[in-house]
């Protein structure tokens, strides 16, 4: 059963234009949610959260969305810039008394020069 | 650099051999976590340590064990490993989660396991 879910494994955009990416998640006793960046032969590396409680979180080039509603979030990278070409992880949590992060499969990002 | 450092970066093992994965940190963090990575797949938590507590998760096989002997490092032991435990192991650490504010998960670069 795959709570969280990245319907889009791969996604290729021109550089300087607005990466999209989405993830569904299933559980709605979900309260965080966080995005994680990996190059090839690297580990995830943290890039931005949001709480349940919000709806938007912004971290210069990244900014993430977050419908409960449609149990629905999605990154924003803008503008796209060849370095963010990576496999881009949406994973989620519940916060308190439950470390145990929940990911997607994953989003291959490449960024068109 | 503060970080996680996890050795060897590659590990082959023939079948039914027990392996160790090594996992060191120098964030202090008090928390360390094991994931099982298979290709194309989501990471899996396999099991945690909250300081020197234990935390297994419900379907982690008894072929995965854990030691944590300070706070720095976190081994990862496979007793009899099969074909299908061939996968990328990531260790991952994260400060007091208990304190009420969110601490991410930071990563290693991970253990690429082979099974011959």
């Amino acid at each position: 059963d795959q709570q969280v879910k990245q319907n889009s494994p791969s996604l290729s955009v021109q550089e300087g234009r607005i990466s999209i990416l989405n993830c569904d998640y299933t559980n709605s006793m979900f309260d965080y949610f966080l995005w994680y960046k990996k190059y090839p032969a690297e580990g995830p590396t943290f890039l931005i959260s949001i709480s349940s409680i919000k709806d938007k979180n912004e971290d210069g080039r990244f900014t993430v969305f977050l419908n409960k509603s449609a149990k629905h979030l999605s990154l924003h990278i803008v503008p796209s810039q060849p370095g963010d070409s990576a496999v881009y992880f949406c994973a989620a949590t519940l916060f308190f008394g439950n470390e145990k992060l929940t990911f997607g499969t994953g989003t291959r990002l490449t960024i068109i020069p | 650099d503060a970080m996680v450092i996890q050795n060897p970066r590659y590990q082959v093992t023939q079948f039914g051999k027990p392996v160790t994965l090594s996992c060191s940190q120098t964030l202090n963090h008090n928390v360390m976590y094991w994931y099982q990575q298979k290709s194309s797949q989501a990471p899996k938590l396999l099991f945690h340590y909250y300081d020197k507590d234990f935390n297994n998760e419900a379907d982690t096989p008894d072929n995965f064990q854990s030691r944590r002997p300070n706070t720095s490092f976190c081994f990862l032991d496979i007793r009899s490993p099969g074909l299908g435990d061939a996968a990328m192991y990531l260790c991952a650490t994260s400060r007091d989660f208990r304190t009420g504010v969110f601490q991410p998960q930071h990563f290693g670069d991970g253990t690429r396991l082979s099974i011959l």
